[in-house]
């Protein structure tokens, strides 16, 4: 089983709707967990972090599950801008590596 | 550009062949990582350094493969004999001290393209 799992998608919305991806990960010893997002061919940004609390920026939301060990990002009102790849991360216990998922492809059309 | 530098952005080799990839990390960092991504796929782990030390490389490869980030000048990753299976992107991302664990930032190079024909 993979440490993190995400389905690939892709998801093609279009604009102004809301989408919601979500990763399972496989350690309950993780400790932080975070959404990258990777636009075709360039490198992996932050986009932001994940608490059990909750997290919001702007038009994104994300959760973090400890029982259930899932993650979730919610888009909301999508924009063209937002077709990108959406990595999903964590980070184990006592360790500095953060592990990858394989990514969550989202298309937005007009 | 103060961001993480990583050259050659292309690579060709034949298999066989050696490659070196080189990182240089943000001015101030004092860790990097390595990750290789293969078409359709996430990034994978491959090794976390600090200068003159490999704190974990629980991803690399037993073979062939070897990293290092001396005192002085960029990261290296280094891989012998390359075969077809080694074409990937290879990143390399760099973040200060500890900050990966409390920020979750690391702040990633354009990646380096290696193609084994």
């Amino acid at each position: 089983r993979k440490e993190v799992e995400q389905d690939p998608g892709p998801f093609n919305v279009p604009e102004g709707a809301t989408v919601a991806f979500n990763c399972t990960y496989s350690n309950s010893a993780s400790q932080s967990f975070f959404w990258y997002r990777q636009d075709c061919r360039k490198e992996p940004k932050l986009l932001m972090s994940v608490y059990s609390s909750g997290n919001e920026d702007g038009r994104f939301t994300a959760q973090l599950n400890r029982a259930s060990q899932y993650i979730s990002l919610l888009i909301r009102d999508s924009k063209l801008s937002d077709s990108a790849t959406y990595l999903c991360v964590v980070i184990p216990y006592n360790t500095d590596k953060l592990i990858f998922g394989t990514g969550t492809r989202l298309q937005v059309f007009p | 550009n103060a961001g993480v530098m990583q050259n050659p952005r292309h690579l060709v080799r034949r298999r066989g062949q050696e490659a070196r990839l080189r990182c240089s990390p943000m001015k101030g960092h004092s860790h990097v990582y390595w990750y290789r991504q293969l078409p359709e796929e996430g990034l994978k782990f491959m090794v976390y350094l600090q200068k003159e030390n490999i704190i974990d490389e629980s991803g690399m490869p037993k073979e062939r493969f070897s990293a290092e980030f001396p005192k002085e000048g960029p990261s290296i990753l280094r891989i012998q004999q390359v075969v077809r299976g080694d074409s990937a992107a290879y990143f390399c991302a760099s973040c200060s001290m500890s900050t990966a664990t409390n920020t979750g930032e690391l702040f990633f190079g354009e990646g380096s393209r290696l193609t084994v024909l």
